[in-house]
């Protein structure tokens, strides 16, 4: 089956600074990667996806970027704010089966 | 719009009893539904697909005669933790894919998730 890994698995950065997480995954047939912000004891909520026939997206502050070649896509966030201190995931899924792999998830804390 | 929801919050309950979770999409209709176990720290876990008509599909290593799903209605699937134990305590969360024409494909919508402690 699918396996995504993420790095890295916390991430400090001062407040105005860029963080980049990056992630890998094994089945060439995923076809959409989402990522995912979640705060403690709650949902995880999407921030931004990226489907297969797309390299690079973005919204606002936040980027990502997929190479289907490396099989790899990583999350961008620019001007970090302190509100966007969460744990994010990255997932992908083919799309027949919809089902979302996740990877273990990035601690980011936006220091002052 | 693509609001899911869930039902308790919160259970604490005693080791060898059964605990049933609820989740309703609000406004969608959902043939598929997913069901999560997030232990502390810890990532989102797949656990079972589950299908409006028909038997749910469970992960390599999740016992199905253990968590019971049932998915009877286009917006309502629940999960029966039966005879729970301490170990079974963690943050269930559930999802669902909307699809309808308007719906994005792949896309799926979480409920707040279900936190459960077995004494």
């Amino acid at each position: 089956g699918e396996n995504v890994e993420q790095h890295p698995s916390t991430l400090s950065v001062q407040e105005g600074d860029s963080a980049v997480i990056k992630c890998t995954y094994s089945d060439s047939a995923s076809n959409y990667f989402p990522w995912y912000k979640q705060e403690l004891g709650k949902r995880p909520q999407l921030i931004i996806d990226i489907r297969s026939n797309v390299g690079e997206k973005k919204d606002q502050r936040i980027a990502v970027t997929l190479n289907k070649t490396a099989k790899h896509f990583s999350l961008h966030i620019t001007e970090t704010q302190p509100e966007d201190s969460a744990v994010y995931f990255c997932a992908s899924s083919t799309g027949t089966a919809s089902k979302l792999t996740f990877g273990t998830g990035t601690r980011l804390q936006v220091t002052l | 719009g693509a609001v899911v929801s869930q039902h308790p919050s919160w259970v604490i309950c005693k080791s060898g009893t059964s605990v049933k979770i609820e989740c309703r999409s609000l406004d969608f209709q959902a043939t598929t539904m997913f069901w999560y176990r997030q232990f502390p720290k810890q990532s989102l876990m797949l656990m079972a697909t589950s299908n409006e008509g028909s038997k749910a599909t469970y992960e390599q290593g999740v016992e199905k005669d253990k968590f019971l799903i049932n998915h009877a209605s286009l917006t309502l699937s629940t999960l029966t933790v039966t005879s729970a134990h301490p170990e079974d305590s963690s943050f269930y969360i559930c999802s669902a894919r909307d699809h309808s024409p308007t719906g994005r494909l792949n896309e799926q919508f979480f409920g707040p998730g279900t936190r459960l402690t077995v004494l």
